[in-house]
C-alpha cells in the first residue's frame, strides 16, 4: 500500500517560518493535498498540488516533487492560531480515495 | 450555502448494540467519503460513494460495517454489534467530483462502552 510519512510533532515561534515535510512511495499519488485540523475540529482544505513545483497562497505555500515522492507545506509569519495538525493526503493511482498521513502537530509559542 | 452536516455529534453506546451515523453532504456534491479517526491518529478511509454507488468499499474494517447513500444525497454508516475498538470520530466529507477538494463535516464521536 501507500505509506505516507510526516514528522509527528513540531514547534515554532510566533512570526517564524516552519516547513512541514511529507514523503510517500514514488509509485504514488496523482497529486497531493494538505489539510489543517484544529483540535476537536474537522479538517479544512489548505492546498492541492497536481503538478511539480511551488504553489503559493498567502502565508501558506506547498511544494510537490512527484519523482521524489516529496511534498512540503511552508507556513510564514506564524501566528498562534496556526497551532494545529497538518495532514498530507494523496490519491493512489487508479482510485478515487485519499490516503492520509498521521499528521504533524504544530505548536506555535509566543 | 450549508456545509456538510453529521448527526449525532456524539453517540455513546454499549458493546454489542447497533449504531447509525448520518451524513448530509453539500448540495450538488456527487462524491461522498467516510473516514474514521482514532485518538491521535490520522484519517482512515472507509468507503467512497459516487452518486448512490460505492465503487470503493476497501476501507470497511469488517462486515459489521456497512453504508448506503440514497437520492445521491444523505448517507448512513451502520455499525452492527459494536465493539470497543470501534470507538473513534467518524468523519464524512463531500466533493463536487472524485479527487476534487473534500469538505468535511464536524464528525460523530462514537464511544462504545
Amino acid at each position: 500500500g501507500q505509506n505516507i510519512d510526516q514528522p509527528t510533532e513540531m514547534t515554532a515561534t510566533e512570526g517564524a517560518i516552519v516547513q512541514i515535510n511529507c514523503t510517500y512511495q514514488t509509485s504514488g499519488f496523482n497529486g497531493l493535498f494538505w489539510y489543517q485540523q484544529h483540535a476537536g475540529e474537522a479538517p479544512t482544505f489548505l492546498s492541492y498540488n497536481v503538478l511539480d513545483g511551488l504553489e503559493e497562497k498567502g502565508r501558506f505555500s506547498s511544494f510537490l516533487s512527484r519523482s521524489k515522492g516529496y511534498s512540503y507545506l511552508l507556513l510564514k509569519e506564524l501566528q498562534m492560531k496556526d497551532s494545529a495538525s497538518y495532514l498530507c493526503a494523496g490519491p493512489p493511482p487508479g482510485t478515487d480515495k485519499l490516503i492520509f498521513g498521521t499528521g504533524t502537530r504544530l505548536q506555535v509559542f509566543p | 450555502g450549508a456545509g456538510v452536516s453529521q448527526s449525532p455529534s456524539n453517540k455513546v453506546t454499549e458493546k454489542g448494540k447497533d449504531v447509525e451515523l448520518r451524513c448530509d453532504p453539500i448540495s450538488g456534491h456527487t462524491a461522498l467519503y467516510w473516514y474514521r479517526q482514532s485518538l491521535g491518529q490520522g484519517l482512515e478511509f472507509l468507503i467512497y460513494f459516487q452518486g448512490n454507488s460505492a465503487p470503493d468499499k476497501s476501507g470497511l474494517p469488517s462486515d459489521r460495517f456497512s453504508a448506503e447513500r440514497t437520492g445521491g444525497s444523505v448517507s448512513t454508516l451502520t455499525i452492527q454489534r459494536t465493539q470497543q475498538e470501534d470507538s473513534a470520530v467518524y468523519l464524512c466529507a463531500s466533493s463536487t467530483d472524485s479527487l476534487n477538494t473534500q469538505y468535511f463535516g464536524p464528525g460523530t464521536r462514537l464511544t462504545v462502552l
